[in-house]
């Protein structure tokens, strides 16, 4: 069964620091991993999508890297603002089970 | 393009009680999941349904059903509804069913069941 863990689970840091968010993943075999943004009360924002044959995907000031065969990916985020401020997902869609598998987040704040 | 649409938004049941989500995928999506989730157990797979047929389904007790109209449109139903069914459910969508097709989520349904 896989299982998803993501650390820290809480991070506050001041404005404009660059930040990097775990995600570790048991089974290796997977199709593909996504990092979400979620704000309180909100949906899912699909931020970042990494195919299992990619090492990482890039968007804005965001970089996901992927090492599928050590089971992690990181999400890094730079020079933050205090609109990044959310809970930050991390899904991965596995061979088995054909369904994602979350970790529990890691709520971000970004101070002013 | 329009996104994930999830209606109603807000519901309030009492226990025993059933009640029906609905949730529009991106046009031309054709797979719709549905997702539960609370603050102990975070996020969990409930079902997929595509071209109107149940692909996959998770660890759940039947109380929890869903359809999948042609339209791709899908409903999910819970009856007898218990405490702890309160969640906000979450439905996504994807342009297939195939292992590398990015999800899209919507806003989520907010279930109390009281």
């Amino acid at each position: 069964k896989q299982e998803v863990t993501q650390i820290p689970a809480a991070l506050s840091v001041p404005e404009g620091e660059n930040l990097v968010l775990n995600c570790s993943f048991t089974d290796s075999a997977i199709y593909n991993l996504q990092w979400f943004r979620q704000d309180p009360g909100k949906g899912l924002t699909s931020l970042l999508l990494i195919q299992s044959s990619q090492r990482e995907q890039t968007s804005g000031r965001l970089n996901a890297s992927l090492d599928k065969s050590s089971g992690r990916s990181t999400l890094y985020i730079a020079a933050s603002q205090p609109g990044d401020s959310a809970t930050y997902l991390c899904a991965v869609f596995s061979n088995s089970g054909y369904a994602l598998n979350f970790g529990k987040g890691t709520s971000l704040l970004v101070t002013p | 393009k329009a996104g994930v649409t999830q209606t109603p938004r807000y519901l309030i049941k009492t226990r025993g009680q059933q009640v029906t989500l609905s949730c529009s995928p991106i046009s031309g999506h054709r797979s719709v999941s549905w997702y539960q989730q609370t603050p102990g157990q975070g996020l969990q797979f409930l079902f997929e349904y595509f071209s109107e047929t149940q692909r996959n389904k998770g660890n759940f007790p039947g109380r929890f059903s869903g359809r999948q109209f042609s339209n791709s449109r899908s409903e999910m139903n819970v009856s007898t509804l218990e405490l702890g069914d309160s969640a906000l459910y979450l439905c996504a969508s994807r342009q297939w069913a195939g292992g590398t097709d990015e999800q899209f989520f919507g806003p989520g349904t907010r279930l109390t069941v009281l």
